[in-house]
Order: structure tokens, then sequence, then C-alpha cells
């Protein structure tokens, strides 16, 4: 079976300054990692995924993270934050079995 | 975006009584998920679904049941309703392997 732990519930965190969402999993066998992103009222989006390749996965709107295996981490960053960036964010693995495992979530939010 | 649609979008219902929640996709994705988000928990895996008649139970399937009939359709039952099913329940689909879940907008159940 996998985990997810989200080492943060909640981030607040002031507009143009950095984050960090920190992702940690555990896993008997080889995952992918997904990071989602949940606006106000709304479902979840893909942020990123990491399946294979390169550690560090970059998504279009400046977000990245970074897969360590011997960690297992899987650690969420932006250099420069906007009030737009508030909504929580989910981790998730799957064992390649098409089910996913999702973490508790971090809240973030940026402020003025 | 994948066009996954699920109604109610709201619901109140009264302890005991039956309720059914539908999801509807377009993508004629075979994999269908039905999740239950709740603060503190993320998200949490009630059924799924690798294809027509085909569904296996999630880490918290207690008190649910599903079908899937048509490719497009994936129906969550509650028999009985609790008040410790009031929660929101997210739809998601994906079309297999290492693809992403996308997710519907979600249902808010109320159960007095």
């Amino acid at each position: 079976a996998q985990s997810v732990t989200q080492l943060d519930s909640q981030v607040p965190v002031f507009e143009e300054a950095p984050v960090e969402l920190r992702c940690n999993y555990s896993s008997s066998v080889s995952v992918y990692l997904f990071w989602y992103v949940q606006y106000p009222n709304q479902g979840l989006q893909l942020l990123l995924k990491y399946l294979s390749g390169s550690t560090l996965v970059e998504s279009i709107n400046g977000f990245e993270a970074e897969f360590n295996k011997s960690q297992t981490s899987f650690h969420l960053r932006k250099p420069s934050v906007h009030i737009s960036d508030t909504a929580e964010y989910f981790c998730a693995v799957t064992p390649n079995d098409y089910k996913l495992s999702f973490g508790a979530g971090t809240t973030v939010t940026v402020r003025a | 975006d994948a066009g996954i649609t699920q109604s109610p979008r709201h619901k109140v219902t009264e302890t005991g009584t039956p309720v059914t929640l539908r999801c509807h996709q377009t993508e004629n994705h075979r994999y269908m998920y039905w999740y239950r988000q709740d603060p503190g928990h993320g998200l949490r895996l009630i059924h799924y679904s690798y294809g027509v008649k085909d569904t296996d139970k999630g880490e918290v399937s207690d008190g649910y049941s599903v079908s899937r009939s048509k490719t497009e359709d994936f129906l969550l039952t509650l028999e009985s309703a609790t008040s410790s099913q009031t929660s929101v329940y997210f739809c998601a689909s994906t079309p297999g392997q290492g693809n992403e879940q996308y997710f519907g907008p979600g249902t808010r159940l109320t159960v007095t």
C-alpha cells in the first residue's frame, strides 16, 4: 500500500515571495507522482506529474517539483507567487494500478 | 479539458433515505472513480471502475455502491444515507496508466 504525507496543512505567503510545499510518500514499488491544484469551489486540476526521466518537472504556470527517490519526496516550489495561486494543493501517488492515493492537502494563502 | 459533469451539484437529504449521484464523461475514458473529500483527509477513494460493469472497492466503500452500465456513466448510490456521509463527492476519469485523472466539479451532499 502507498501513503502520502503533506507536511504542512496551511502555508501563508506574501505575494512575489517563494513557496515550497512538502510531500513525502511511502511505497514498496515504483510510483508515478502528481501534484493537483483545487481552486475554491472547483474540482481538482493537474499541475504537474512525474512518470520517469528527468527528476525535475515543471508546469506552465511557474511551478516545479523535484522527485527525490532516496528521500521519497516530491516537493513543489514556485519562486514567486501571485494572488491567483491561492488554492489547495494535493500530492498524489500511484504504483501504476490506476488508483491514486492523495495527501491531506496544503492550503496556500497568498497575501498582498 | 475532459468533459466530466456531475449531478446534482448540491443535495440535502435526510438520514435513512437513498441517494444516487451521477457522473457523466464524454471522453470515452475506460477508468472512472468516485472520491469523497473531507477536511484533513484529502480525497479518499470510494469505488472505481475499470470498464463497463467492472467495478471494485476503494478504501472507504462501506455504505456505498456503484454501477456502470455504459462507458460514459458512473453512478454512486448511498443505500441509506447517514450523517457521516455528509461530504463533497468528486468523480474522475482517465484513459489509462500514466495519464492524469480528470475531475468533475463535485457534488456537495448534506445528510441531516
